[in-house]
């Protein structure tokens, strides 16, 4: 299965700022996903990530403040724009297993916005 | 109501316990069910995977569907103070890649030695 590294690990962010979160996979994906996991809570599916198209949002989700870039076949970022303490939380990306099986995920970005 | 629902714990158990966790689900269209492990301050990792009803084994897991009463279980036998870890389970309705997969919220568990 791929290898996903993910930076930054952790951060503790102002509430008004941004942050880019990187995703580096070890292999050429076509799709990659984003996700959060809010406290005590599922995971919940961001974005889908496309190389070449504009990324698929899910309902809850908007573009202007989960923007996503994808250069490339094995990278991908996503930037928490105009944060605040709602968006702490841990983002974790992925990219699919082979066929139906499930996906392999990074270490994640444990934020903190104060 | 949630697509999938997971009793989130904690539960905590003795070692060599045998440990039973479990999610049920409302949409009858999934049909490929996941277990997840996930350890502090790390990404989920994939533990076990299977098709429709049925049994799966895996050493000492056991994955359980059976989609007649929308209802999956992760048995661990013998567990162990490294089986300590929030266990999550996943499903989703396609065979593609581009499958959106929905998550239970996580059972958190612990063996103490």
């Amino acid at each position: 299965s791929a290898v996903i590294s993910q930076k930054p690990s952790r951060d503790i962010c102002q509430r008004g700022t941004s942050l880019t979160i990187q995703c580096q996979v070890d292999s050429q994906v076509t799709m990659m996903f984003w996700y959060r996991q809010q406290p005590g809570q599922s995971l919940t599916l961001i974005a889908t990530a496309n190389q070449g198209s504009e990324a698929t949002y899910e309902s809850g989700f908007v573009i202007d403040k989960f923007p996503i870039s994808r250069p490339n076949l094995t990278f991908s970022t996503l930037t928490v724009s105009n944060m605040s303490p709602e968006d702490s939380s841990i983002y974790l990306c992925s990219v699919p297993g082979q066929g139906a099986r499930g996906y392999t995920f990074g270490s994640g970005t444990r934020l903190t916005v104060v | 109501q949630k697509e999938v629902e997971q009793d989130p714990g904690p539960l905590s158990v003795p070692e060599g316990a045998i440990v039973s966790l479990n999610c049920t689900y409302s949409n009858s269209a999934f049909q490929y069910f996941m277990w997840y492990r996930q350890y502090s301050r790390k990404g989920p990792e994939l533990l076990m995977y299977t098709y429709s009803s049925g049994n799966k084994e895996d050493g000492r897991f056991t994955a359980q569907v059976d989609k007649s009463s929308k209802y999956i279980s992760l048995f661990i036998r013998d567990s162990q103070p490294s089986d300590s870890a929030t266990y999550l389970c996943a499903m989703k309705k396609e065979y593609n890649q581009g499958g959106k997969l929905i998550f239970g919220q996580g059972t958190e568990l612990s063996v103490k030695p």
